[in-house]
C-alpha cells in the first residue's frame, strides 16, 4: 500500500508569498502518477496538477508541480487571496488498496 | 460543459442502506469511468471505488467490498452507489468524480486521476 504523507499540516503565509507543499510517498510512484487538488470549505476538490507536472485546464501558472519517485512538491509562486484553501495529493492507484490521498495541507492567511 | 449532478442529502439509521446518484452531462457518459470518493466531517478524502459506464464493471477499495454496489444507467447518463449496513463511520459527503485513465494494467484502465467532480451528497447516519 502506498501511503502519502503531506507536510506541513498547516502553512501560514501572507498574500504574495511563495507556498511550498510536500507530498512524500512510502514507495516509488511510477510514471509520475500523482495529482494535486485544491478544496475550499463546502466545495468539491478541484484538479490542479496531474502527472506530477502538468497543470489542469484553466489553472493559473502560479501553480506548479514537480518531483518524481517518492518526493513531490506543489508550489504556488505568489499567493492570491483565493489560494487559501486545503490541498491534497493523490496517487493514481496501486492494488491494493487502489487510489489513495494524502492527509492534506491547509494554507491559511498569516 | 462537463457537469456531474448528485442527488440530495440523506439521513439514515444505523444498519440501513443509502443510494446516491450522479447524473453526467456535457460529455460522452460511456467514455469515462465514474469514481466515488467520500469525506467524513473534518477529514480527508477516501476513495470508495469505480464503475465503468460502458460495461458496468466495478472495482472497490477493499474495505468496502461486500457492502457497496455501483451501477449505471446509460439511458439517463447516471451512475449510482449503494452502501449497506451503515454505521456512524459512514457519515460523510460522498462525491462522484470523472476518472481520467492514465495507465493500464493487463489491458484494463487501472490508474486514474479526477478532472471533474460532483458537488457532493451529505449522508448522515443517526439513530
Amino acid at each position: 500500500e502506498i501511503v502519502l504523507t503531506q507536510s506541513p499540516g498547516t502553512l501560514s503565509l501572507s498574500p504574495g508569498e511563495r507556498a511550498t507543499l510536500s507530498c512524500r510517498a512510502s514507495q516509488s510512484i511510477g510514471w509520475q502518477y500523482l495529482a494535486w487538488y485544491q478544496q475550499k470549505p463546502g466545495q468539491a476538490p478541484r484538479l490542479l496538477i496531474y502527472g506530477a507536472l502538468s497543470r489542469a485546464t484553466g489553472i493559473p501558472d502560479r501553480f506548479s508541480g514537480s518531483g518524481s519517485g517518492t518526493d513531490f512538491t506543489l508550489t504556488i509562486s505568489r499567493l492570491e487571496p483565493e489560494d487559501f484553501a486545503l490541498y491534497y495529493c493523490q496517487q493514481y492507484g496501486s492494488s491494493p488498496p487502489g487510489i489513495t490521498f494524502g492527509g492534506g495541507t491547509k494554507v491559511e492567511i498569516k | 460543459q462537463v457537469q456531474l449532478v448528485q442527488s440530495g442529502a440523506e439521513v439514515k439509521k444505523p444498519g440501513a442502506s443509502v443510494k446516491v446518484s450522479c447524473t453526467a452531462s456535457g460529455y460522452t457518459f460511456t467514455g469515462y469511468y465514474i469514481h466515488w470518493v467520500r469525506q467524513a466531517p473534518g477529514q480527508g478524502l477516501e476513495w470508495v471505488g469505480w464503475v465503468n459506464p460502458k460495461s458496468g464493471g466495478t472495482n472497490f477499495a477493499q474495505k468496502f467490498e461486500g457492502r457497496v454496489t455501483m451501477t449505471r444507467d446509460t439511458s439517463i447518463s447516471t451512475a449510482s452507489m449503494e452502501l449497506t449496513s451503515l454505521t456512524s463511520d459512514d457519515a460523510a459527503v460522498y462525491y462522484c468524480a470523472r476518472g481520467v485513465a492514465a495507465g493500464y494494467s493487463f489491458g484494463l484502465p487501472t490508474y486514474f486521476y479526477f478532472d471533474f467532480w460532483g458537488r457532493g451528497t451529505l449522508v448522515s447516519v443517526s439513530s
